[in-house]
């Protein structure tokens, strides 16, 4: 069965600095996907970045970007330049190539200090 | 940006009622799901939806649940006879599923529900 790890509770970073938030998965299939979602307190979930399991090349948005490492089954998300705004739960979550259900890990809290 | 929408963003309902959660998914995308979230606890996969039917649902996914695409628009998640233990936040989500393409997994903003 795939399962999602994140293995950080919580985090802090200063305002401006970067932050990088762990996860790592699980799964024997080769064609998946896999995302990070921001839930603020409004408790919405956001997505903030996908990445294509056959894609080397690491995912972008911003000032958000991954590091996927296939083999290694790591997927970990850069907050550069961090920003208050950016203060929330963070989750990370997979699914197979052709639907199935995402599954997702436990949730980071992210704290930004002024 | 596609949305998919939810309604309504927050129902309080007593012990025993049915409630009728409504979202209406991102219109070409294949796969619908609900999840539910209790305050500070993890998101739980409730079911998933393809083709008309569930394609899979988890334990939580009791007889007192059910979902429809009543009209290939609307997805409903009914729960018959609440429990207090069924309040929490509910969210659906709608993934695009093509093969080889862009997979974009996108949530509505969530109905909260609270049972009393």
């Amino acid at each position: 069965a795939q399962t999602v790890t994140q293995s950080q509770p919580e985090m802090s970073v200063q305002e401006a600095e970067t932050v990088t938030l762990s996860c790592t998965y699980d799964t024997s299939e080769s064609d998946y996907y896999l995302f990070w979602y921001k839930q603020p307190p409004s408790r919405q979930m956001i997505l903030v970045i996908r990445q294509e399991a056959y894609k080397q090349q690491n995912a972008t948005e911003n000032r958000f970007s991954v590091n996927f490492q296939k083999a290694a089954k790591s997927f970990s998300l850069k907050i550069s330049d961090s920003q208050l705004g950016d203060a929330a739960m963070y989750f990370c979550a997979y699914v197979r190539n052709q639907g199935g259900k995402l599954i997702f890990g436990q949730g980071t809290e992210l704290s930004v200090k002024p | 940006e596609p949305e998919v929408t939810q309604t309504p963003s927050h129902q309080v309902t007593q012990m025993g009622q049915e409630v009728i959660l409504r979202c209406v998914p991102i219109s070409n995308h294949l796969y619908f799901y609900w999840y539910r979230q209790i305050l500070g606890q993890k998101v739980e996969f409730l079911v998933s939806f393809y083709n008309n039917e569930i394609s899979e649902k988890s334990e939580i996914f009791d007889d007192q649940f059910s979902v429809e695409r009543p009209d290939g628009s609307n997805f409903t998640l009914k729960i018959r006879s609440t429990k207090l233990e069924d309040s929490a936040m509910y969210f659906c989500a709608s993934l695009s599923g093509s093969l080889r393409r862009n997979t974009e997994a996108f949530f509505g903003q969530g109905t909260r529900l609270t049972v009393v």
